[in-house]
């Protein structure tokens, strides 16, 4: 069955960068996108950034400058690499095929 | 970018009455409207795609509907387990804007 399933790191410093891993099973990711979500602790979703299915990419207009999407369709992984990480950025990420969600790994951005 | 306009933004309903959750897309989307449930510390389970289509496994008392740019989500005699926060999700375009999000406690 459909599996999306995010690691990295709990922890990150301030102005450091975030690198996380969306490893996925049961589909292809040269046949649907895979999006990134993610949620500050006690507020709503926002959408950060896209991995199309013909590996284009869209990002947030708002977190453009700092965010990088990328896969590897051999390991079947999508990353997301955001740099210059500030407190704000603390919260839940996702990453999710829309339908599909995986269970979020939660980051705290902290000295 | 999309503006996705949720209300309301709580809600307290008994096991009687029916719950309406409205997203109003600031233009067109085609019907690339989703409704999700969150529950405190899980990540959101879809109810709804393409605006009217039940996701498996969701029990039939959820229905979407839409009337012109206002999508609804509809809670037929909820149940207690029905409490938690409720999202919509606008996937016709980049940014994908998701709802401010419904709190709905059912007593």
């Amino acid at each position: 069955q459909v599996q999306l399933t995010e690691s990295g790191p709990g922890l990150v410093h301030p102005s450091e960068t975030l690198s996380l891993t969306c490893t996925v099973s049961g589909f292809s990711l040269t046949g649907y996108s895979v999006y990134w979500v993610r949620q500050p602790s006690g507020k709503g979703l926002e959408w950060m950034g896209r991995m199309r299915y013909n590996g284009d990419t869209s990002y947030n207009s708002a977190l453009k400058s700092r965010l990088s999407i990328s896969r590897d369709t051999s390991k079947n992984q999508v990353f997301l690499k955001m740099n210059s990480l500030q407190t704000d950025d603390t919260g839940t990420y996702y990453c999710t095929r829309i339908e599909h969600w995986g269970q979020g790994v939660m980051v705290t951005v902290s000295s | 970018d999309i503006q996705m306009t949720q209300s309301p933004a709580s809600l307290s309903a008994s096991l009687e009455e029916i719950v309406t959750i409205t997203c109003k897309a600031s233009q067109g989307i085609d019907d690339y409207l989703s409704w999700y449930q969150q529950k405190p510390g899980k990540s959101p389970q879809l109810l709804i795609y393409d605006a009217t289509s039940l996701a498996d496994g969701v029990p039939s008392r959820f229905s979407g509907s839409r009337s012109g740019t206002q999508y609804s989500l509809k809670i037929s005699r909820p149940q207690v387990d029905d409490s938690g926060i409720y999202y919509c999700l606008q996937s016709y375009s980049t940014p994908l804007t998701f709802g401010s999000g419904t709190k709905l406690e059912i007593k």
